[in-house]
């Protein structure tokens, strides 16, 4: 079995301050898939970042990253300068072979509220 | 280009009802995938198709959900004899094989009374 952890619920941050999402995750598999969903009020799921477990370096996407750290088996998304848009629900996952390549397992998401 | 499109939007049925709720892919892509969200919870995996292999079946809940996918595009999840715990948002998912990115529709809301 595979789980992904987000210890935060919710997050209140400042304007253009960077903030920084929890994620860690169990698998057993040594090749692994992470990946970051935002989810808006509107419901529709927004793929915003992926991480592979043997990349070198951590990925980026315009003002997202993820902050990989395999040994702690930890993938945090790291939002810099935020924007009023990016208030929404933020969800971790992950993919493996041993559960099936192709299907996503998800964290329960924090909701994160920029403040004006 | 068009995306991942679900049919309908809303849908509110009594217990013990059966249901239908549709996907159509971005078109080209072979594979599609069902979740299912519950009110304050992440997404939980129901089944995948990829092409014309059989499907993966091994997150449906119970028996009383099955789907198809038609022509290896659109697809239709049913519910037979809904019961309030089904009462969730269904996601839709399409991808091109072993791409890493998924992408999602905007989902149905069934209400289960």
């Amino acid at each position: 079995a595979q789980k992904i952890t987000q210890t935060q619920p919710g997050m209140f941050v400042q304007e253009k301050e960077a903030v920084t999402l929890d994620c860690t995750y169990d698998t057993s598999d040594p090749s692994y898939g992470l990946f970051w969903y935002k989810q808006p009020s509107s419901g529709e799921m927004i793929f915003l970042i992926y991480q592979g477990s043997y990349d070198q370096q951590n990925a980026t996407e315009g003002r997202y990253s993820l902050n990989f750290q395999k040994a702690r088996k930890s993938a945090n998304l790291v939002i810099s300068a935020s924007q009023l848009g990016d208030s929404a629900m933020y969800f971790c996952a992950v993919s493996s072979p041993s559960f099936g390549n192709e299907k996503l397992t998800f964290g329960t998401g924090t909701r994160l509220t920029i403040i004006p | 280009g068009a995306g991942v499109s679900q049919s309908p939007s809303n849908k509110v049925t009594e217990k013990g009802k059966d249901v239908e709720l549709r996907c159509d892919p971005i078109s080209g892509h072979t594979a599609l995938y069902w979740y299912r969200q519950s009110l304050g919870q992440g997404l939980e995996f129901l089944i995948y198709f990829q092409g014309n292999s059989a499907p993966d079946k091994s997150g449906l809940p119970s028996d009383r959900f099955s789907a198809e996918r038609t022509g290896g595009s659109v697809s239709t999840l049913t519910i037979q004899r809904t019961q309030q715990e089904d009462s969730a948002v269904y996601l839709c998912a399409s991808s091109f094989y072993q791409d890493n990115e998924q992408f999602f529709g905007p989902g149905t809301r069934l209400t289960v009374l």
